[in-house]
């Protein structure tokens, strides 16, 4: 099972919005709803921000948002924060109880 | 607040076997409603999911790494153990254990700090 894609990375300025995808194949993000989103700051452990595709757990702001299709699920983060610099991982189901990761994007403020 | 922290040797020798072990407080690790994963993070790159075990000893792991990983769990401590066999310099990682909950695939949603491990002579 390969790791699903991420872009290296993205870039924004405060306040607008950026979108991070995730590709994975039709034994993955095309069949299960199970996609999850972790923020990791350097030297820290990740945080969980999405599950189930859209779902946001208590206490993550809703500037945050998730979505799929197809093959691909995205993380929106709307009115960009310093704070939100960071790195950014999906994680996907992929059948026969195997989970997989994705690459990692690197997030910039500009 | 439930806390998971793992413990373990910071460094070991290539060929020999890494073991760590993730102590759960805060509630009890018996409980149906979660699985216990094991993920770790080379330096500098991405996250790998090694494997994840139920509280009745029910394991799944990675094929990737199937042939040299085995996860227990210890009610009776709250805690759940991972063992890598045969490691190379390629094993060197931090090392996270993590709570997933049960129904819901991927969703690690508390994690420990991490403990790097290094694989070297």
């Amino acid at each position: 099972q390969s790791a699903l894609t991420q872009p290296a990375s993205v870039s924004g300025s405060p306040g607008q919005s950026v979108t991070i995808s995730c590709t994975g194949t039709s034994s993955d993000i095309g069949t299960y709803n199970f996609v999850s989103w972790f923020q990791q700051h350097p030297g820290k452990a990740p945080k969980l921000m999405i599950y189930e595709v859209t779902k946001r757990p208590s206490g993550v702001s809703n500037r945050f948002s998730g979505s799929k299709s197809g093959n691909t699920a995205s993380l929106t983060i709307s009115g960009l924060q310093a704070e939100d610099e960071a790195d950014y991982y999906c994680c996907s189901y992929a059948g026969i109880r195997m989970e997989v990761f994705g690459g990692g994007t690197k997030l910039t403020v500009l | 607040q439930l806390q998971v922290q793992e413990s373990g040797p910071g460094l070991v020798k290539p060929s020999e076997t890494l073991s760590l072990t993730c102590t759960v407080s805060g509630d009890s690790i018996s409980s149906s409603n979660y699985y216990w994963g094991w993920i770790r993070q080379p330096p500098g790159k991405g996250l790998e999911w090694i494997g994840s075990v139920y509280y009745s000893g029910s394991t799944y792991y990675n094929p990737s790494l199937k042939s040299r990983v085995t996860i227990s769990i210890d009610t009776s401590k709250n805690q759940f153990s991972v063992n890598l066999s045969s490691v190379t310099a390629a094993d060197t990682a931090v090392y996270y254990c993590a709570r997933r909950y049960g129904s819901c695939y991927s969703c690690f949603d508390y994690w420990g700090q991490g403990i790097l491990v290094t694989v070297s002579s």
